[in-house]
């Protein structure tokens, strides 16, 4: 089955504490990309890759980091995080073929920074 | 630059009712449009997509005309059910690009 696996679904930490949401796809996508989503603010991408070892800002990425060594992982850092980081996060992924490629979505996760 | 605007919600509807959610777009090329819905604790999906002008897309009961003079990608359905209900995104990519330009979603309620 295609899917995008994202861990954890729920994560609840301290400002300061460095934590990584995991992403993995099964569909050998080239592209790759993390969103946040938060209230009357609809989705806003934080970094994006198009493949592996190439990552780029996207509208949101200060105070995150992303990595891609192996093409389909595409892990979120929070080195620091801070309660504004408080949001729903989600990963993505679809081919290149073209701008009509669907692009598949993770459950999300929910994060907190308290 | 490109941009995606679409009907502020909520929407709040009765069963069998008509949907009409708006959405119109700019942009500089011809890009492709998009229907994503998020039931509740969910990711996004795809609902249904269009590539170029005076395409229809379709699924579930759901239509969406590219509609290029008018710029706009209006979702609709004809008799709308309780699980319909859900927060649905309308989005455009363009060929030269790959980043998904989004609206800020539509929130459906509907009752029965």
């Amino acid at each position: 089955e295609a899917q995008v696996t994202q861990n954890p679904r729920y994560l609840i930490t301290v400002t300061g504490k460095k934590l990584t949401v995991t992403c993995s796809q099964n569909m050998n996508h080239e592209y790759m990309s993390w969103y946040r989503q938060d209230p009357g603010l609809g989705l806003r991408q934080i970094y994006y890759s198009m493949n592996v070892e190439v990552t780029d800002k996207g509208d949101v990425p200060e105070g995150y980091k992303v990595s891609r060594k192996e093409k389909r992982n595409f892990p979120l850092i929070l080195e620091s995080p801070s309660p504004n980081q408080t949001s729903l996060y989600f990963c993505a992924s679809s081919s290149m073929t073209g701008g009509e490629a669907e692009a598949f979505f993770g459950q999300g996760t929910r994060l907190t920074v308290v | 630059g490109n941009s995606v605007t679409q009907m502020e919600g909520p929407v709040t509807l009765s069963e069998e009712a008509f949907l009409t959610i708006n959405c119109t777009y700019t942009a500089t090329g011809y890009p492709s449009l998009f229907w994503y819905v998020q039931y509740p604790g969910e990711g996004l999906q795809l609902l249904l997509k269009a590539t170029k002008a005076d395409d229809k897309g379709s699924n579930k009961g759901f239509e969406a005309t590219y509609r290029k003079e008018t710029t706009s990608f209006h979702l609709e359905k004809g008799s709308v059910q309780v699980s319909d209900s859900a927060v649905y995104f309308c989005a455009l990519r363009e060929d030269s690009n790959y980043q998904l330009i989004w609206g800020a979603g539509t929130k459906l309620i509907i009752k029965p």
